[in-house]
């Protein structure tokens, strides 16, 4: 079955350092999403990207978080510089949308982030 | 609708039993409707969807049911299995735009604990 690889799949770093995550979306899917959980806010939305370009990213701090897809096979999201209220678990999910309509997200099994 | 996060519903269920995992939606414009299944340590995985132009689908010992009346969507395992123990999220597409783009919402989450 085609997945979704996240890398890493856990990281510990210091505040202030930077991180950044990478996504391989499963090959032909056009669309790409960020998602942090936590167990206070759940599973949240921080960007999203159809053909690469971003659709949606209001719901990631500007400052200090980035996502970008350099290349269809390759989605990253960084945070510079880090702090330890962004210790979560992020999730990338690809899908594909089109004509006939929308499809499922389907997820990697995420990078769990640890800010000390 | 948001998700809170504070405190994770639990249904537990004996094994063999039926479970039944209810989900209210917060958007009337939402026409696409998921059911996803986490496990610890995974990302959400994909169990089945459901249109806004159904009432009703149904896969392998799950059903899906959609009453957009009152917005509340559930999800029906049958014959339920230690294997199915794991926390349910149901999750809304709303359409924002004619471009494709979509507000996908994520509910709380279900926490699914099958006794032996």
């Amino acid at each position: 079955d085609a997945r979704v690889t996240q890398t890493p799949r856990h990281k510990v770093t210091e505040m202030g350092q930077e991180v950044t995550m990478r996504c391989q979306p499963i090959l032909g899917h056009n669309t790409v999403f960020w998602y942090r959980q936590t167990m206070m806010q759940g599973l949240e939305l921080l960007a999203y990207f159809r053909n690469r370009a971003p659709l949606d990213d209001s719901g990631m701090p500007k400052d200090r978080f980035s996502a970008e897809m350099p290349d269809a096979t390759l989605a990253t999201l960084k945070i510079q510089p880090s702090e330890p209220r962004d210790s979560a678990v992020y999730f990338c999910a690809s899908g594909l949308t089109g004509r006939t309509g929308n499809q499922p997200q389907h997820f990697g099994d995420g990078t769990r982030l640890s800010i000390l | 609708g948001e998700s809170v996060g504070l405190h994770l519903p639990t249904l537990s269920v004996q094994e063999g039993d039926n479970s039944i995992i209810n989900c209210a939606y917060s958007n009337s414009a939402s026409d696409y409707f998921i059911w996803y299944k986490q496990e610890s340590g995974k990302g959400p995985q994909f169990i089945i969807d459901i249109r806004s132009n159904m009432d009703k689908r149904q896969g392998q010992r799950v059903t899906v049911l959609l009453n957009k009346t009152v917005k509340h969507l559930s999800l029906q395992i049958a014959a339920t299995q230690p294997g199915d123990s794991a926390v349910y999220f149901c999750a809304e597409n709303m359409p924002l735009n004619s471009g494709g783009y979509q507000k996908v919402t994520f509910g709380t989450g279900t926490k699914l604990q099958v006794i032996p």
